[in-house]
């Protein structure tokens, strides 16, 4: 059964990138058909989709985020990255990873989340 | 860009009864509806897809209905454990997704 679990920084400067990783266990990041899926949660809102990757490296990402989102997959680790680029303090929010199917894309799994604050 | 409306935004129910959640899209998704509860401080849990198949694990008090661009959630005896926010997702265009704002259940 696959588990994800989110890490990185949780406080980042404004302007500045905005690096998480996401380590999958349980099942091989590199098997057919799986997308790697990146969601946000401002405090107190509802949730956002950033942007996935399929296993191929295909990625797709929010129009709305104005191509600041970078999504990278590492098989040797089997973790998978979001880099968000000039930020502000509006993409303060949990950050969740999950994992969709080509043929069940609903997100299920996911992780925990982290929480990510933009500030000086 | 497919636009997810849920209503009420907050709905007032007592132990025991039944609880009746909409979703609505601004253009047809057809059956490519996913609902998830979140529990305060927890990530998002899978309920339903396909509209109206119940996830692994989930009781069947839990029910969803629905297709093109109105959607339900009922839930029809309400558990202490079922107050929560609950989304709706579309997977039309997946992978590009949009949920919608959430309806918070609170106990009346």
């Amino acid at each position: 059964q696959l588990q994800l679990q989110e890490s990185g920084p949780g406080l980042v400067k404004p302007s500045e990138t905005l690096s998480l990783t996401c380590t999958v266990s349980g099942g091989s990041i590199s098997r057919s058909s799986y997308y790697w899926g990146w969601i946000r949660q401002p405090p107190g809102k509802g949730l956002e989709w950033i942007g996935s990757i399929y296993y191929s490296g295909n990625t797709y990402d929010n129009p709305s985020l104005k191509s600041r989102v970078t999504i990278s997959v590492d098989t040797s680790k089997n973790q998978f990255s979001l880099k968000l680029s000039s930020v502000t303090a509006a993409d303060t929010a949990v950050y969740y990873c999950a994992t969709s199917h080509h043929d069940f894309p609903w997100f299920d799994p996911w992780g925990q989340g982290t929480l990510v604050t933009v500030s000086s | 860009e497919i636009v997810m409306t849920q209503s009420p935004a907050t709905l007032s129910v007592s132990p025991g009864e039944r609880a009746t959640l909409s979703c609505r899209a601004s253009q047809s998704v057809s059956s490519n509806l996913a609902w998830y509860q979140q529990r305060p401080g927890q990530a998002p849990r899978l309920l339903i897809y396909g509209a109206s198949t119940r996830a692994t694990g989930i009781p069947a008090r839990f029910s969803g209905s629905g297709s093109g661009t109105q959607f339900t959630l009922t839930i029809s005896s309400l558990q202490s454990e079922d107050f929560a926010v609950y989304y709706c997702q579309q997977y039309n265009n997946w992978p590009r997704y949009t949920f919608g704002q959430g309806t918070k259940l609170e106990i009346k």
